[in-house]
């Protein structure tokens, strides 16, 4: 059974950092690209970045509001996914849901998401 | 960046009947391969994650009802819901992943009239 469990949301200042991790199970980790999605209270879904494969050289891509602030790692030895964040802003509080692409998309499932709420 | 536009944003239908929501992109996602479109349906319930309902425009995923249905190529798409049931009340959502970014509609929320 395919499973991704994030952690590490919380309550952060403005400016500050906060870690979220992504554990995943039932697939083959190493061969997929993960990404990581938000989505604010009540709105809609926001793709804020992915990494690609390590036969793919690790690649990273970002969307504009984060580029810069935030970073996508993984570890194929834990499967793991990592999503460094820092310079946190208030807009930056939302769900944040780790994904990943099984064959039918690049999004085709969702762990259940982390709750960060940047907030003074 | 690809911009999915969502109609309606929401609609309010009866137990049995059918629901359209309509999707249209500001360019094509149609692969390269000219084959298939890169675009993908999900459904949304209240404090659930997405969960993926059509993929490349009109397959249906494992489990999902086939009261769900996609349509369309190109630029512009369509959900349709038939014989809507109550346990079909979720926000839906269109998504492209043919280009960087991959991008999400706003959403149609559904509800029992």
């Amino acid at each position: 059974e395919v499973q991704l469990v994030e952690s590490g949301g919380g309550l952060v200042k403005p400016g500050g950092s906060l870690r979220l991790s992504c554990a995943a199970s039932g697939f083959t980790f190493s061969e997929t690209w993960m990404s990581w999605v938000r989505q604010g209270s009540g709105k809609g879904l926001e793709w804020i970045g992915r990494i690609k494969r390590k036969v793919d050289g690790e690649l990273t891509d970002y969307a504009a509001p984060v580029r810069g602030r935030f970073t996508i790692s993984r570890d194929d030895s834990e499967n793991r996914l990592y999503l460094q964040m820092n310079s946190l802003k208030i807009e930056d509080t939302a769900v944040y849901f780790c994904v990943t692409g099984l064959g039918k998309g690049d999004l085709d499932f969702w762990g259940q998401g982390t709750l960060v709420t940047v907030s003074s | 960046d690809i911009v999915l536009t969502q109609s309606p944003d929401s609609l309010a239908v009866s137990l049995g009947g059918r629901a359209t929501i309509n999707c249209k992109s500001s360019q094509s996602v149609l692969h390269s391969s000219k084959t298939k479109d890169s675009l993908n349906w999900f459904q949304q319930k209240a404090g659930q994650p997405p969960k993926l309902l059509i993929y490349s425009a009109s397959t249906r995923e494992s489990g999902v009802p086939d009261r769900f249905s996609g349509s369309g190529s190109g630029t512009d798409f369509t959900l349709t819901i038939d014989s809507l049931q109550a346990e079909d009340v979720a926000v839906y959502y269109c998504h492209q992943y043919d280009n960087t970014p991959p991008t999400f509609g706003q959403g149609t929320k559904v509800e029992i009239k």
